[in-house]
């Protein structure tokens, strides 16, 4: 067990619709990462958030945003949905700066099904 | 921008015998760090080992270990013994340090498919 958290485990959703995956980062943990894994495309990153602000953006499409909370949850949203979202979203977490901080721990991923 | 290549998309291997999986990467910095993390069949991502790029010695975790070549950018992975629970997909990912500013994302090859054989 990493310590990170994502719920749901699985979504089944349809064209067009928004859904909300969410992700709680190991306890002390500043940093949140977002990364989709598909089938064609690999690990992708998409988005990272570092003490509630955003720091570095990767391939996230504009129908997909994200935030991290004060108590340092996050939330990936993805909006419009397409076939082509299909896949499985990991939220990884790592340390604070100056310290043993350069290994991101990842939760057990979301999968999203879009029909 | 990084690439991380990982050129073996499957192997296989009996059970208590030794694979390396090859892993090399393209980049422009001097500071770096290096990982390989296993992906079975649960999906779940987990951290097998980890290099700095900096240390010169080759990081071992157990039954884990690796070849770090920094000048040919070569990150190598070998597990000995091999188990039948090793069977999984292993990616080799590269993460730029940033200091005191903070982590990075990190880039990742394609995978390995890793079968272990009774």
């Amino acid at each position: 067990d990493s310590g990170v958290t994502q719920t749901p485990k699985h979504l089944i959703t349809a064209t067009g619709q928004r859904v909300t995956l969410r992700c709680s980062p190991r306890s002390g943990d500043l940093s949140v990462y977002w990364y989709q894994q598909s089938l064609d495309q690999g690990l992708q990153f998409l988005i990272q958030y570092y003490n509630g602000e955003e720091r570095a953006k990767g391939n996230i499409l504009e129908r997909f945003s994200a935030q991290q909370f004060p108590d340092l949850h996050s939330e990936l949203n993805l909006s419009s949905l397409e076939l082509g979202d299909s896949a499985l979203y990991f939220c990884a977490s790592s340390g604070l700066q100056g310290t043993y901080t350069d290994t991101q721990y990842f939760g057990p991923g979301t999968r999203l099904t879009v029909l | 921008a990084q690439t991380v290549t990982q050129s073996q998309p499957e192997m296989s291997v009996q059970e208590a015998e030794t694979v390396t999986l090859s892993c090399t990467y393209d980049t422009s910095e001097n500071n770096y760090y290096l990982f390989w993390y296993k992906q079975p069949p649960s999906r779940q991502m987990i951290l097998v080992i980890r290099q700095e790029a900096y240390k010169q010695q080759n990081a071992t975790e157990n039954r884990f270990s690796v070849n770090f070549q920094k000048a040919a950018k070569s990150f190598s992975l070998k597990i000995s013994d091999s188990q039948l629970g090793d069977t999984a997909m292993y990616f080799c990912a590269f993460m730029k340090a940033r200091g005191n500013s903070g982590n990075t994302p990190l880039v990742f090859g394609k995978g390995t498919r890793l079968s272990v054989i009774a």
